[in-house]
């Protein structure tokens, strides 16, 4: 248990929905982070967001959007993905950006 | 050539044997952080280390800035430590975690 939950653990949705992934820590940590990991591959930064503001955005796909409304809580909103978009989808925070990052346990997400 | 180079990718040992994973980075960092993920996705963070080697439990982990390489090492392994373990160096062109593909590690019984 690191304090760094996420909701839903499991997701599976089809092209036209619409979703949104949630994480939530209550560590004090002012950086927070949205990673992909696809299988057989490395971790890939999505987007950082420091005091609450997006401070990086790894040429992302505008099919996600991410949204922190306080330093407690992120999101990620999901909007006609496509079925490449399946993968393991974590939550990070830390104290700054240089620090220690604890992450969450992952929504494991399949687009049909 | 990728930035982060993890060796070996794939790692069998047998139970109370001592395992050493490597990795190399091409990149200025300011930190390296040694990542563990158990099956079904959860990461936990062992080690960050700017210099020299940090120890926790049967972990150890060592880095050399100039060779620009660190290792991790598990002494008396356990089925329990059956894990991805990833290194990440910290700093490169984006000063942001540099993932490496990890190297998944099974300890049998």
């Amino acid at each position: 248990e690191t304090g760094v939950t996420q909701t839903p653990r499991h997701l599976v949705m089809g092209m036209t929905n619409k979703k949104s992934l949630k994480c939530e820590q209550h560590l004090g940590h002012n950086a927070m982070y949205w990673y992909k990991q696809s299988a057989k591959k490395p971790l890939e930064l999505m987007f950082v967001y420091s005091l609450e503001e997006r401070v990086e955005n790894n040429s992302v796909p505008s099919r996600f959007s991410p949204e922190c409304p306080n330093s407690s809580h992120l999101f990620l909103h999901l909007h006609t993905l496509q079925p490449e978009d399946s993968a393991l989808y974590l939550c990070a925070s830390s104290l700054n950006e240089a620090d220690t990052q604890y992450f969450g346990p992952g929504t494991r997400l399949t687009v049909l | 050539k990728n930035e982060v180079e993890q060796s070996p990718q794939n790692l069998t040992a047998q139970e109370g044997e001592f395992i050493t994973i490597n990795c190399s980075y091409s990149v200025g960092i300011s930190a390296l952080h040694w990542l563990q993920q158990h099956p079904g996705g959860g990461i936990v963070s062992l080690f960050m280390l700017s210099s020299g080697k940090k120890k926790h439990g049967r972990l150890i982990a060592t880095i050399n800035i100039q060779e620009k390489h660190s290792s991790l090492h598990i002494t008396a392994s356990h089925p329990r430590d059956s894990a991805v373990y990833i290194c990440a160096p910290y700093g490169g062109a984006t000063n942001k975690l540099i993932f490496g593909t990890g190297t998944l590690l099974a300890v049998q019984p």
